[in-house]
C-alpha cells in the first residue's frame, strides 16, 4: 500500500544531542511537510518542501533544519534539542492540485532527557 | 491574525448524533478539512469543503458557511471507536501549501 512512513516511532534523546527524524513516502507526492504537535495542541507547521524548494515558516527556530535528498525521503534535524522540543513530530505529504487532505505518517514522539 | 476555534471537549452517548463546531479567521481560504486523531496517533483525513453547503460521507457530514467563517462536523450513530480528537483545518493559500490546524475537539463516547 502506498503510504507515509516515519521512523522511529519513539525517540529518546539527550538534552543538546543532535537528533534526526526520518520520513519516507511511496505516494510520489511532490510536497512534504513537517509539523510539530505538543500535547492537546494544534499541529504547528515547521516547514515544507515543494519538490526541492525548501520553505521555512517565519517562527520556526533555527534549531530545526530539514533535508530532502529525493522525492521519497525527508529528514528533520534538531541540532540541539531542548526540553521544550519534546513533542510529536508529524510528516505529511500532498500533491499539488489535489483537493484532498494531507496523508500523514504515524508520527515520531520525541522525548528529551 | 490566523485563528481556528473549536470546543475543547465534548461527550456524547453511543448511538447518538453529535455536532462539532469550528469557526475560523484566516488571511485566505482555499478549503476546510476535518481530520480524526486517536490518542498518540497521526491525524487521518475525514472530509473537505470548499463550497458552502453540506458534504455527506456515510456516518460523517461536514458543513461550511464561508460568509460566516463557520463549519461543523456531524457524526451520526456514534460508536465507541469514534472517541478521538477531531481537528478542523483551513488551507489558506491557493497553492495548498499551508494548512492551519485548530487544537482539536476531544470527543468522548460513552455507553
Amino acid at each position: 500500500d502506498a503510504m507515509v512512513i516515519q521512523n522511529p516511532r519513539y525517540q529518546v534523546t539527550q538534552f543538546g544531542k543532535p537528533v534526526t527524524l526520518s520520513c519516507s513516502q511511496t505516494l510520489n507526492h511532490n510536497v512534504m511537510y513537517w509539523y510539530q504537535q505538543k500535547s492537546s495542541q494544534a499541529p504547528k507547521l515547521l516547514f515544507h518542501y515543494y519538490d526541492k524548494d525548501f520553505n521555512n515558516e517565519a517562527d520556526t527556530p533555527d534549531n530545526f533544519q530539514s533535508r530532502r535528498p529525493n522525492t521519497s525521503f525527508c529528514f528533520l534535524d534538531i541540532r540541539s534539542p531542548g526540553l521544550g522540543d519534546a513533542a510529536m513530530y508529524l510528516c505529511a505529504t500532498s500533491r499539488e492540485g489535489d483537493i484532498g487532505g494531507y496523508t500523514f505518517g504515524s508520527g515520531t514522539r520525541l522525548t528529551v532527557v | 491574525g490566523q485563528n481556528i476555534d473549536q470546543p475543547t471537549e465534548m461527550t456524547a452517548t453511543e448511538g447518538a448524533i453529535v455536532q462539532i463546531n469550528c469557526t475560523y479567521q484566516t488571511s485566505g481560504f482555499n478549503g476546510l478539512f476535518w481530520y480524526q486523531q486517536h490518542a498518540g496517533e497521526a491525524p487521518t483525513f475525514l472530509s473537505y469543503n470548499v463550497l458552502d453547503g453540506l458534504e455527506e460521507k456515510g456516518r460523517f457530514s461536514s458543513f461550511l458557511s464561508r460568509s460566516k467563517g463557520y463549519s461543523y462536523l456531524l457524526l451520526k450513530e456514534l460508536q465507541m471507536k469514534d472517541s478521538a480528537s477531531y481537528l478542523c483545518a483551513v488551507r489558506d493559500d491557493p497553492g495548498g501549501f499551508k494548512t492551519i490546524f485548530g487544537a482539536g475537539t476531544r470527543l468522548f463516547v460513552k455507553a
